[in-house]
C-alpha cells in the first residue's frame, strides 16, 4: 500500500517551458488535492477534485492546470513556467471522511 | 476570507516538558474542521490531531491534545512530554468543507535534550 505517489521528487524549469506533476493514490477516495509550499508559508491550495470529473480551483489556481484522469490519478500542468512558480508542490487525497487528508512526499520545482 | 494564524514562528522546548503551539483563525462558518499537521524534516505532512468544530470537547491523541475555544476562534496544541522526535514544523489548518483547506505559516518546534 504505497498511499500517495508524486512524480517526479525534483525537477528543474527553465522559465516558458511546461511540465506535467504526476499523482496516484491506492486508497480508493474520491477527493484529491494540489498544493504548494512556499517558504515561510503554510500549503496553500491550487486546485482540487471532490470526484472522479470533476475539478475546482482553490485559493491559488493562476497558471495551473489540472486533470482528474480516473479515480487514482490527479496531475497539475504547468503550462509556461514562471520563476513565480518555483515551489514544493503537494499532492492529497481525502479519505473516507473527506476532512482527513493524506500527503504525498511533495515534488521540489525550481523555474530559472 | 478565510485567514489561520500562528503568531509563533519558532518555539523550543526541553525534552519530557510540555510546550502548548498557539493558532488562530477567522471565519463565518458555524460548522468546520481545524487540524494541527507535523512536517518533519523529510518534508512529509503528517495528521496529529483533528477537532470538529460541533464537538465541545477537546480532542486528544496520546501525547497530543487541543484547547479548543470556538468563541475566540482559538486552536492551540499541547504537546506533553515532549520527545526528540517531536521536533519539527506544525501547522495549524482549517476546513470548511472538506474541500477548502487553509494552512497557517507554521511554527517551527525544536526540542532541546
Amino acid at each position: 500500500n504505497a498511499g500517495v505517489t508524486q512524480t517526479p521528487k525534483f525537477q528543474v524549469l527553465k522559465t516558458g517551458q511546461s511540465m506535467t506533476l504526476q499523482c496516484a493514490q491506492d486508497m480508493n477516495h474520491n477527493s484529491m488535492y494540489w498544493y504548494r509550499q512556499d517558504p515561510g508559508m503554510g500549503l496553500r491550495l491550487i486546485y482540487y477534485s471532490a470526484s472522479e470529473g470533476t475539478t475546482d480551483k482553490g485559493e491559488v489556481p493562476n497558471g495551473y492546470n489540472v486533470s482528474r484522469l480516473n479515480k487514482r490519478e490527479f496531475s497539475l500542468r504547468l503550462e509556461s513556467a514562471a520563476p513565480s512558480q518555483t515551489s514544493v508542490y503537494f499532492c492529497a487525497s481525502g479519505g473516507r471522511d473527506r476532512y482527513e487528508q493524506y500527503f504525498g512526499p511533495g515534488t521540489r520545482l525550481t523555474v530559472t | 476570507a478565510q485567514t489561520v494564524t500562528q503568531s509563533q514562528p519558532e518555539m523550543s522546548v526541553q525534552e519530557a516538558e510540555t510546550v502548548t503551539l498557539s493558532c488562530t483563525y477567522d471565519t463565518s462558518e458555524s460548522d468546520y474542521y481545524l487540524f494541527w499537521y507535523k512536517q518533519p524534516p523529510s518534508r512529509q505532512m503528517i495528521l496529529v490531531i483533528r477537532q470538529e468544530a460541533y464537538k465541545q470537547q477537546n480532542a486528544t491523541e496520546n501525547r497530543f491534545s487541543v484547547n479548543f475555544q470556538k468563541a475566540a476562534k482559538s486552536f492551540s496544541l499541547k504537546i506533553s512530554d515532549s520527545q526528540l522526535g517531536d521536533a519539527a514544523m506544525y501547522f495549524c489548518a482549517y476546513s470548511p468543507t472538506g474541500n477548502q483547506f487553509y494552512f497557517g505559516t507554521g511554527t517551527s518546534l525544536t526540542v532541546i535534550p
